[in-house]
């Protein structure tokens, strides 16, 4: 089956360490996007890729960094200057030009203490 | 740049009641629209989309109509079941202003729906 693949769906740590999301597609799209959503502030896009080695900050990429060294993968890293981690983040994808839907992943529930 | 409001909720009706969810959106040039879904602890599930004026998005009993001269994408249905219940974002894709590319999504800051038997 195509889709998206994040992990893990539960993610704890402490205040001060970094952490990485993980976040897979089979689904052969060129663009993929980290989203954060906060209780009743929607969506907001943190980065995003259109190809592989290239990537693009979003509304709040502060505290945030990502690679695309493969097309199939955009890992996430939380670092500890991002001030208010604790949230969901959702990973998407798109098949890209002139194709503007995107297919969201799972979610993982990121709780820093 | 471009923005999308929806109704607030949470919106609270019986089964087989009849839904509205409005929305309505600001945006340069001619976006896409849509409608996406989220159950309880899950990602988001795209409902239906319209890419151009008088376009009707349909799916699962949910309607929609890409109205350009009121500029809304007001959701519909029917009559509602139990497993509607969830949140429901209005989302539009189209160019931005500061340069970026049509990808992009805009939300809505989501409605949440809750269906009692």
């Amino acid at each position: 089956d195509g889709g998206i693949t994040q992990s893990p769906k539960y993610l704890f740590r402490k205040e001060g360490q970094n952490v990485t999301l993980s976040c897979e597609q089979n689904l052969n799209h060129d663009a993929m996007y980290w989203y954060r959503q906060d209780p009743g502030q929607g969506l907001r896009l943190i980065y995003y890729s259109q190809i592989v080695n290239d990537f693009q900050k979003g509304d709040i990429a502060e505290g945030y960094s990502v690679s695309r060294e493969k097309k199939e993968s955009f890992p996430l890293t939380v670092t500890s200057a991002q001030k208010n981690p604790t949230a969901f983040y959702l990973c998407a994808s798109s098949r890209g030009e002139r194709t503007y839907e995107q297919y969201f992943g799972p979610g993982t529930r990121l709780t820093v203490t | 740049g471009n923005s999308v409001t929806q109704m607030e909720g949470p919106v609270t009706l019986s089964e087989e009641a009849f839904l509205t969810i409005n929305c309505t959106y600001t945006a340069t040039g001619y976006p896409s629209l849509f409608w996406y879904v989220q159950y309880p602890g899950e990602g988001l599930q795209l409902l239906l989309k319209a890419t151009k004026a008088d376009d009707k998005g349909s799916n699962k009993g949910f309607e929609a109509t890409y109205r350009k001269e009121t500029t809304s994408f007001h959701l519909e249905k029917g009559s509602v079941q139990v497993s509607d219940s969830a949140v429901y974002f209005c989302a539009l894709s189209g160019w931005q202003i500061s340069g970026g590319s049509n990808y992009k999504l805009t939300f809505g800051k989501g409605t949440l729906l809750t269906v009692n038997p």
